[in-house]
This record gives structure tokens, C-alpha cells and sequence, in this order.
């Protein structure tokens, strides 16, 4: 079945930039998401990227996806201590008519001062 | 502020209880997905409904049952409660729609702890 993996932990300092990884398995892929979740609170979408795109911008975020090897990254530039949360990858593919959404168990980012 | 609204916030109850999580999605969403997040598990997609009919069906007992109603909102149902279904169950929901990229906007959650 479908599969999406992130590393558990990241740690950076304050001003540099963080990089979170994900690969996934489902090759027919036609989303790939990235949440953040703070501290007590349910998930925020970030941004989202087309699975026939390479790279989307969004402000301090950019968004890497390379295809063929199933493999997607966040780019959070000049980390601020406000980024601090556990970041989601997901993707969402066609299965019976319907869209499944697969999220990755989550990347914890701490940022130091 | 997604717009997707869960109640109650905080639940507190015994083992053998059954519980009722309700969730009001974001004006216009016609999905609604629920999904059970605890420590040592990460997020477990439990179900999705699209404008009422059951579409997808992750990691659900059988003692948890759910179901959208015809205003879109939708109840998760929990019986037979054991310590083990201690955990934030959030429920999120989805555009739908041409050119739709079914990202999900995400409720506060509610937070079930069994005693």
C-alpha cells in the first residue's frame, strides 16, 4: 500500500534554514501536501504542490519535488523560533473514485535560539 | 481559524462509555474526514464521508461508527471505550469540485481521555 516517511526530528538554529525531507511510494501521486501542527492545535495546511511540478514558492517556504524518486522537501528559509511544531507530509492519489489522502508520521522541528 | 468546528473541546470519560465527537465543516466542504492522533501511533486516518455516503475507510474498530448528515455536519461515535482510545481525534474537511486539489482544512480536535 501507499507509504509516506519523514524522519522523526530536526533541530536548527534560529536565522538558518530547515530542511524537511519525505519520500513516498505511490507512484500515480497527483498532490503532495505539507502541514504544520502547533502544540495543542489540529493541523494547518502550509502549501501544496502538483505532482507535475518541481518547485513551488511560497514566501519563506519552497517546495522541492523530484518525481522520479518519489522524494519531496521543505525548505523553511531564515527559521524563526514561531516555527517550532511538527511538520506533515502527505499525499493524496486516486483510489475507487475518490481521492486517499496518506500522511507521514510527522517531523518535529525545534528551533533554538 | 480553518473554519471547521469540533465539540467538545475536552472529554473525559470511563472505560466501557460510548461518546459522540461532532464536527461542523467549512462552508461549502462537502468532505469530511476523521482522523485519531495519539503518541504512539502518529495520525490514523479513521474515515472519510463526501455529501453523506462513507468514501473511504482507514483504521477504524469496529466499535467506532460515524456518519455526515444531510446539513454536512458529521458525529463519530465511540463505544465500548477502552484506555487505548485515549487521543486527539480531529476531523478535517475538503473542497470538492473541478480543478479541486483536496487539500484538508483541519478542525482543533477534540481531546478523549478514558479513564
Amino acid at each position: 500500500g501507499e507509504d509516506v516517511e519523514q524522519s522523526l526530528f530536526l533541530s536548527v538554529r534560529e536565522g538558518d534554514s530547515s530542511v524537511i525531507n519525505c519520500t513516498y511510494t505511490d507512484s500515480s501521486s497527483t498532490y503532495l501536501y505539507w502541514y504544520k501542527q502547533e502544540p495543542g492545535a489540529g493541523l494547518q495546511l502550509l502549501t501544496y504542490i502538483f505532482s507535475n511540478m518541481d518547485m513551488k514558492q511560497d514566501q519563506r517556504l519552497t517546495v522541492l519535488l523530484n518525481k522520479k524518486d518519489k522524494h519531496l522537501s521543505l525548505r523553511i528559509a531564515d527559521t524563526q523560533t514561531g516555527d517550532s511544531a511538527i511538520y506533515f507530509c502527505a499525499e493524496s492519489s486516486s483510489s475507487g473514485g475518490y481521492q486517499k489522502v496518506t500522511f507521514g508520521i510527522g517531523t518535529k522541528l525545534q528551533v533554538i535560539p | 481559524d480553518s473554519g471547521v468546528t469540533q465539540t467538545p473541546k475536552h472529554l473525559i470519560t470511563a472505560t466501557g462509555q460510548r461518546v459522540t465527537l461532532r464536527c461542523s465543516p467549512r462552508s461549502g466542504d462537502l468532505s469530511v474526514y476523521w482522523y485519531q492522533q495519539s503518541l504512539d501511533q502518529g495520525l490514523q486516518f479513521l474515515i472519510q464521508y463526501y455529501n453523506g455516503e462513507e468514501r473511504a475507510k482507514g483504521n477504524i474498530l469496529e466499535r467506532f461508527s460515524a456518519q455526515q448528515f444531510p446539513d454536512l455536519h458529521s458525529e463519530l461515535n465511540l463505544s465500548s471505550l477502552e484506555l487505548g482510545d485515549s487521543a486527539l481525534y480531529f476531523c478535517a474537511s475538503s473542497p470538492r469540485g473541478q480543478g479541486a486539489s483536496y487539500e484538508q482544512y483541519f478542525g482543533p480536535g477534540t481531546r478523549l481521555t478514558v479513564t
